[in-house]
C-alpha cells in the first residue's frame, strides 16, 4: 500500500520569499512521485514528476523538487514566490511497475499556498 | 489538441436519484480514472479502468459504479444519490509509461 502525507493544510507566504512545501511518502516499492496545483475552478495540472532519474526535478513556473529516498521526502519548492502561485497543491504517488506505471495515483490531502504582497 | 472533457460541469439532484457523470477523452488513453475531491481528504479513487471491458474498485467505490464500452468513455453513474456523495468529481486518464494523470475540469455535484 502507498500514502502521502502532505505537512500543513495551508501555508502563508509574501511575494519573493521562499515557498517550501512538504510531502512524505510511503512506498514498498519503488515510486513514482508528483506534484500538481490546482487553480480555483479548475482541474489538476502536472508541475513535476519524479521517475528515477535525477533526484532533482525541475518543473513548470519555477518549481522544484528533491527526492530523498533516507527522507521518504519530495518537497516542493520556488525561490521566489509570486502572487500568481496561490492555489493548492498536491503530492501524489505511484508504483515503479518495472519501469512503467498504470496511473493509479494516491494523493495527500493537500497544501493551500497563500501569497501576501 | 487532445483533451479530457466532463458534463455536466454543475448539477443538482436530490436523495435517492441515479445520476450520470460522463466522462470524454481523446488522448486515446488506455487508463481511466475517476476521484472525488472533498476538503481534508484530498482526490479520492472511486473506480478506474485499464481498458474497454475492464473496470475496478477503487478506495471510496460504494454507491457508484462505472462501465467502459470504448477508449474514449468512461462514464461514472451514481445509482441512487445521497447527501453523502455530494462532491467535485474529477475524470483523468493516462497512457502506458510514467503514470503521469491529465485531468478534466471536474464537475461539482449536489445532492440535496
Amino acid at each position: 500500500a502507498q500514502s502521502v502525507t502532505q505537512l500543513g493544510s495551508h501555508v502563508s507566504v509574501s511575494e519573493g520569499a521562499l515557498v517550501l512545501l512538504r510531502c512524505n511518502y510511503s512506498s514498498s516499492v519503488p515510486p513514482y512521485l508528483f506534484w500538481y496545483v490546482q487553480y480555483p475552478n479548475q482541474g489538476l495540472q502536472l508541475l513535476l514528476k519524479y521517475t528515477s532519474a535525477a533526484t532533482l526535478v525541475k518543473g513548470i513556473n519555477g518549481f522544484e523538487a528533491e527526492f530523498k529516498k533516507s527522507e521518504t521526502s519530495f518537497h516542493l519548492t520556488k525561490p521566489s514566490a509570486h502572487m500568481s502561485d496561490a492555489a493548492e497543491y498536491f503530492c501524489a504517488v505511484t508504483r515503479n511497475a518495472g519501469g512503467t506505471s498504470y496511473g493509479k495515483l494516491t494523493f495527500g490531502q493537500g497544501t493551500i499556498l497563500t501569497v501576501h504582497p | 489538441d487532445a483533451e479530457i472533457t466532463q458534463s455536466p460541469r454543475h448539477k443538482i439532484t436530490e436523495t435517492g436519484r441515479q445520476v450520470t457523470l460522463a466522462c470524454h477523452q481523446t488522448w486515446n488513453h488506455n487508463n481511466m480514472f475517476w476521484y472525488r475531491q472533498d476538503l481534508g481528504h484530498g482526490l479520492r479513487l472511486i473506480h478506474y479502468s485499464y481498458g474497454v471491458q475492464d473496470t475496478n474498485k477503487g478506495e471510496v467505490s460504494d454507491g457508484y459504479s462505472v462501465s467502459r464500452s470504448n477508449t474514449e468513455d468512461l462514464p461514472l453513474t451514481l445509482e441512487s444519490a445521497a447527501s453523502s456523495q455530494t462532491s467535485v468529481y474529477f475524470c483523468a486518464s493516462s497512457g502506458q509509461g510514467t503514470g503521469e494523470l491529465f485531468f478534466g475540469e471536474g464537475s461539482r455535484l449536489t445532492v440535496l
